[in-house]
């Protein structure tokens, strides 16, 4: 029931782009993504509703596919501070399961 | 500011010991959660509770149950600890919205629990 997260793990270097993707075998009625860093509690970036609706959180920004069943987070010129582990959510209505997560690793 | 504690941060228990994580919000908030977090496994749901007294299984609940008496607290309860239930475990909470089923969850610092 996990939604698969790919890639697994990306190292990037400063002002690079990145995009993290989230896929179900599950409709979806909603997808959250949360960002955690090393030794932290994950923090909450953005809810996607069905619809195809768009959210962003400063360069972060993110699509809902409800037809493929996907999301993607889209990192743009990123920054040192956005390294760690971004985990998608999905909600099927009556359960919530978190994805296995992507490590970014933002280098100078 | 909103907050969800956890009344440790590191545990060491034996096998075979009761061990009970509690976790506390003052955000008043009706959804409680407890997720484990293992290395390339991300976080599984065990339990999460709607309401005092409810309580519903997710993912993994085999070898945990749960308490909640009050609605700020939710408590995680290892009947029986065996050493595969060695992992991070963590404590979220969210407010419930009819429309929406799941809202943003606000997550405790983590208990790092090393059974031996």
């Amino acid at each position: 029931q996990q939604p698969v997260q790919s890639p697994q793990a990306v190292i990037l270097r400063e002002g690079e782009d990145a995009v993290i993707n989230c896929s179900s075998s599950k409709a979806l009625y909603s997808v959250h993504w949360y960002r955690q860093k090393h030794g932290e509690a994950p923090v909450f970036l953005m809810i996607l509703l069905k619809g195809g609706e768009q959210k962003g959180h400063e360069k972060i920004s993110a699509s809902f596919n409800e037809k493929k069943q996907q999301s993607s987070l889209y990192l743009t010129a990123s920054q040192l501070s956005y390294s760690g582990t971004y985990f998608c959510g999905k909600n099927t209505g009556n359960q919530f399961y978190f994805g296995t997560g992507t490590s970014l690793t933002v280098i100078p | 500011d909103v907050k969800v504690t956890q009344s440790s941060r590191y545990l060491v228990k034996r096998t075979g010991e009761k061990v009970f994580l509690e976790c506390v919000q003052d955000m008043d908030h009706e959804n409680m959660f407890w997720y484990r977090q293992d290395p390339g496994l991300g976080l599984r749901l065990i339990y999460f509770s709607y309401d005092v007294k409810m309580k519903e299984k997710g993912d993994i609940p085999e070898g945990y149950s749960v308490s909640r008496e009050k609605k700020e607290r939710f408590s995680l309860i290892l009947e029986s600890a065996s050493t595969n239930q060695t992992s991070m475990y963590l404590c979220a909470s969210s407010l419930f919205n009819p429309g929406l089923s799941y809202n943003e969850q606000f997550f405790g610092p983590g208990t790092r629990l090393t059974v031996l």
